[in-house]
């Protein structure tokens, strides 16, 4: 599976959108782009997933570039419980039982 | 829909008891769960992948024989840490899918060896 990289940690502003950057430069032709966060001390939550189109859902849209070299998630409307560690991981597939491997993440803080 | 869950959300046992962890996917059928383990301050990392009816495939480095996993039916899997040690003090998170969408993840288990 194609490595990711995200920064480290960002900061947003209640209210405002936050774009959560990643490269996947090493992204195969069959590899999706999924997006998950993580809670403080909760399990991982799948916020959005896509191939190539940008996609959009209740929670967030992803925005994949033309070359698939990199995308953004997107928070709309900030609020304080968006604040997590939010992963991309980039993976084969969408059936089959394929793992998916964590990176470090970025870590999210929404400020009031 | 895609609901995973894990129990207990916590446990506390003594250096070398064993401790057991079970995932259930609630409202659909898991052919595979995988578990993860997560230390503090760290990322997830993958311990093993669960195969209903077969033998668990762990990643390098885990000792399958320290972390026993059956994977006994379609909706339900356990994670057995057998004589644990402090150092197994941690977070294991499971997670399934079923044939139509991602991966879900339970809430997790936070262990503690004294």
């Amino acid at each position: 599976d194609a490595k990711t990289t995200q920064p480290p940690s960002m900061d947003c502003a209640e209210g405002r959108a936050a774009n959560l950057p990643c490269n996947h430069s090493t992204i195969s032709g069959n590899e999706y782009v999924y997006w998950y966060r993580q809670i403080h001390s909760q399990g991982p939550q799948y916020i959005i997933h896509g191939l190539k189109n940008n996609e959009t859902n209740e929670m967030a849209s992803l925005i994949i570039t033309e070359d698939r070299k990199s995308s953004t998630l997107i928070l709309p409307h900030a609020t304080l419980r968006d604040t997590a560690v939010y992963y991309c991981i980039v993976r084969a597939g969408i059936q089959g039982a394929q793992k998916l491997v964590f990176g470090q993440g970025t870590r999210l803080t929404i400020n009031p | 829909g895609a609901v995973v869950s894990q129990h207990p959300s916590w446990v506390i046992c003594k250096s070398g008891t064993s401790v057991k962890i079970e995932c259930r996917s609630l409202d659909f059928q898991a052919t595979t769960m995988f578990w993860y383990r997560q230390f503090p301050k760290q990322s997830l990392m993958l311990m093993a992948t669960s195969n209903e009816g077969s033998k668990a495939t762990y990643e390098q480095g885990v000792e399958k024989d320290k972390f026993l996993i059956n994977h006994a039916s379609l909706t339900l899997s356990t994670l057995t840490v057998t004589s644990a040690h402090p150092e197994d003090s941690s977070f294991y998170i499971c997670s399934a899918r079923d044939r139509v969408s991602p991966l879900h993840f339970g809430n997790g288990t936070r262990l503690t060896v004294t």
